[in-house]
């Protein structure tokens, strides 16, 4: 069974502009979060997408958006970027929603924000 | 600020002897717990859970131990090898998942031969 996709791999993109990431959950997982992953703050959860809703979300300012298609793949997207967004993005699928179900990551997105 | 910490940002162990990673929680609500180890260039690979109903639980060459009345947790890697060099994060579950996972900063565990 294939794991956790996400594309692109690496992003570089300029202050102002926008960017969306995708990610491709395991077969059958219908549960899909995103996490930052800075070296200052660490691992920070932004939001969850199940059964194409978002059902958490965290202490993301606004910029932060998601969404998630019919067959469980989502989307991050990014607007207005700043130099602090600059991060490796990464998303987790489970089976079902909430966080006490066992996630699995993807590689990330490393963007890069100059 | 992060509730859920590590004590040590490095920990440097000889090649097969028994490692141990701590880590404290400060939301006793919190109901799940993760150990989660991350190698370079990849994302955060599941290693071992346990609930709170829980205080040890074993794995293939780890064990976790959930002490509630500290509110620490404790990853054993038994046996460590070049294998296991990598960053260790825990991570809880507030709020039965409101909040997704709240991760500590993470421990760097170094193998040395």
């Amino acid at each position: 069974k294939a794991g956790v996709t996400q594309t692109p791999r690496y992003l570089i993109k300029t202050r102002g502009q926008q960017v969306t990431l995708s990610c491709s959950p395991i077969s059958g997982h219908r549960s899909v979060s995103w996490y930052q992953q800075t070296p200052g703050q660490g691992l920070q959860f932004l939001f969850e997408y199940f059964s194409e809703t978002q059902r958490n979300k965290g202490n993301f300012p606004g910029r932060f958006s998601g969404r998630q298609f019919s067959n469980s793949r989502s989307e991050m997207n990014v607007s207005t970027l700043e130099l602090g967004d600059s991060a490796l993005y990464l998303c987790a699928s489970s089976l079902q929603t909430g966080s006490d179900n066992e996630q699995f990551f993807g590689p990330g997105t490393r963007l890069t924000v100059l | 600020g992060e509730s859920v910490g590590l004590h040590l940002p490095t920990l440097s162990v000889q090649e097969g002897d028994n490692s141990i990673i701590n880590c404290a929680y400060s939301n006793s609500a919190s109901d799940y717990f993760i150990w989660y180890k991350q190698e370079s260039g990849k994302g955060p690979q599941f290693i071992i859970d346990i609930r709170s109903n829980m205080d040890k639980r074993q794995g293939q060459r780890v064990t976790v131990l959930l002490n509630k009345t500290v509110k620490h947790l404790s990853l054993q890697i038994a046996a460590t090898q070049p294998g296991d060099s990598a960053v260790y994060f825990c991570a809880e579950n507030r709020r039965g998942g409101a909040d997704g996972l709240t991760f500590g900063k993470g421990t760097h565990l170094i193998i040395q031969p």
